[in-house]
């Protein structure tokens, strides 16, 4: 079956540095997220991206924040400048999305565990 | 208006017991209700998923109970057995045009004793 893949599981960076979180979406889906979840929290979206755009994002997502798809495959959350709030989980989902289908599945990867020191 | 409130935030049960995990939410735009299931180590793993159009579905053991006047639904675990002992996400979205933002409830913790 296929799943959404992400890299790395686990990621320590000192506070003020950048860190770029990757995903491999399923490969025929459109529509990608990424969410986090503060340990002990539930679980907080943070940006939607569809046809190369953000289609949506919360207020988490400031200019900190920024999302890429560099290529056909790899879907990237990077954070410019890491504060230890963003220590975290964060978790890549891609669904399929087509004009009038409404809300489909969306499919997670097992995610990055983010520790900011 | 956007939250989605979950209980209980934990729960027992033995072998063959029928676990019940209650959601509700207050935004009526709201048209897409999924259940997930995590894994210690693991990322959500869509269950089961209803529409408001439905009062009821059925996967396996796994059953949504919607009620869109009391803007509640429930997950029940029928014949529950020790590897279904996990953390259950409900969850909402909906709104119309491009929002496909998930809405998380905060959890349960279920745990199934041989």
């Amino acid at each position: 079956e296929p799943e959404v893949t992400q890299t790395p599981s686990h990621q320590v960076t000192q506070m003020g540095q950048e860190v770029i979180l990757r995903c491999v979406p399923i490969s025929n889906h459109l529509y990608f997220y990424w969410y986090r979840q503060i340990l002990g929290q539930k679980v907080e979206f943070l940006v939607s991206f569809y046809n190369n755009e953000i289609s949506e994002k919360s207020e988490i997502f400031d200019d900190q924040f920024s999302v890429e798809r560099p290529d056909g495959s790899n879907f990237t959350l990077k954070i410019r400048s890491t504060k230890l709030e963003d220590s975290a989980m964060y978790f890549c989902a891609s669904s399929v999305f087509g004009p009038g289908q409404g809300n489909q599945p969306q499919h997670f990867g097992d995610g990055t565990r983010l520790s900011i020191l | 208006q956007q939250q989605v409130k979950q209980s209980p935030q934990s729960l027992i049960v033995q072998k063959g017991g029928i676990p019940i995990i209650n959601c509700a939410y207050e935004n009526t735009a709201f048209d897409y209700f999924p259940w997930y299931q995590q894994f210690p180590g693991k990322g959500p793993a869509l269950l089961i998923a209803i529409r408001p159009d439905v009062s009821e579905k059925k996967e396996g053991r796994f059953t949504i109970s919607f009620n869109k006047s009391a803007k509640q639904f429930s997950l029940h675990i029928m014949d529950s057995q020790p590897g279904d002992s996990a953390t259950y996400f409900c969850a909402a979205s909906g709104g119309g045009g491009n929002n496909r933002k998930l809405i998380w409830g905060l959890g349960t913790s279920l745990a199934v004793n041989p």
